[in-house]
């Protein structure tokens, strides 16, 4: 079973315009975290934002914000006014604390999302 | 500064012929992962050092190796590369085997089988 589902395969925007990307995740576990990933077109995954599964407090960082809500178990990402530079592919992605032996600290990642901004 | 560097960037090899894709890394780091990830897909977990402790994913295949031989340094071998193998080939390292560590991920090499 997928533990996280990112059902938006392809956004496109026009600069200026707020997005959100929505993450869905699955897991029996009482303690876990959640990421999100970007992924530009030159290929490297670069992290954006660790969450830990007692923390529900929404997070804003400058253009970006995240609203984790464990009733519906989602961790969505909004960006606001977006930009060109924001094109990309984002990933969301789980990890389960009490994974065992060598499947502690995998990361689960959603298909994700590919945002396109048009100018 | 601290990174995670993957030589070549791009390879190009022979349907059949063994390639080599290279993983360095200055953040001392006690784990390194290596990922395929194919056009529009998630990075697929091939498998893992933990130190010096191996770890297959039980879906890899017997066609991919690894070998660390110290803390810096993760090779990924593909023994007889198909067309299937042509993939972007990520490697990632991380502090230690916890959930809460994030992975940090070199820019990848993009492989090519004729």
């Amino acid at each position: 079973a997928q533990k996280v589902t990112q059902a938006q395969t392809e956004i496109s925007v026009v600069e200026k315009e707020d997005v959100t990307l929505d993450c869905v995740y699955e897991t029996r576990d009482t303690t876990y975290y959640l990421f999100w990933y970007k992924q530009p077109p030159s290929g490297e995954l670069v992290f954006l934002i660790r969450r830990n599964s007692f923390d529900e407090q929404n997070e804003i960082s400058g253009r970006y914000s995240w609203n984790f809500q464990k009733s519906t178990s989602s961790f969505n990402f909004t960006i606001t006014a977006s930009q060109v530079v924001d094109s990309a592919v984002y990933f969301c992605a789980l990890s389960e604390a009490t994974g065992r032996g060598s499947t502690l600290g995998r990361l689960y990642f959603g298909r994700g999302t590919q945002l396109t901004v048009w100018p | 500064d601290a990174m995670v560097i993957q030589n070549p960037r791009y390879q190009v090899t022979q349907f059949g012929k063994p390639v080599t894709l290279s993983c360095s890394q200055t953040l001392n780091h006690n784990v390194m992962y290596w990922y395929q990830q194919k056009s529009s897909q998630a990075p697929k977990l091939l498998f893992h050092y933990y130190d010096k402790d191996f770890n297959n994913e039980a879906d890899t295949p017997d066609n991919f190796q690894s070998r660390r031989p110290n803390t810096s340094f993760c090779f990924l071998d593909i023994r007889s590369p198909g067309l299937g193998d042509a993939a972007m080939y990520l490697c990632a390292t991380s502090p230690q085997r916890e959930a809460y560590n994030e992975q940090f991920f070199g820019p990848g090499t993009r492989l090519t089988v004729l």
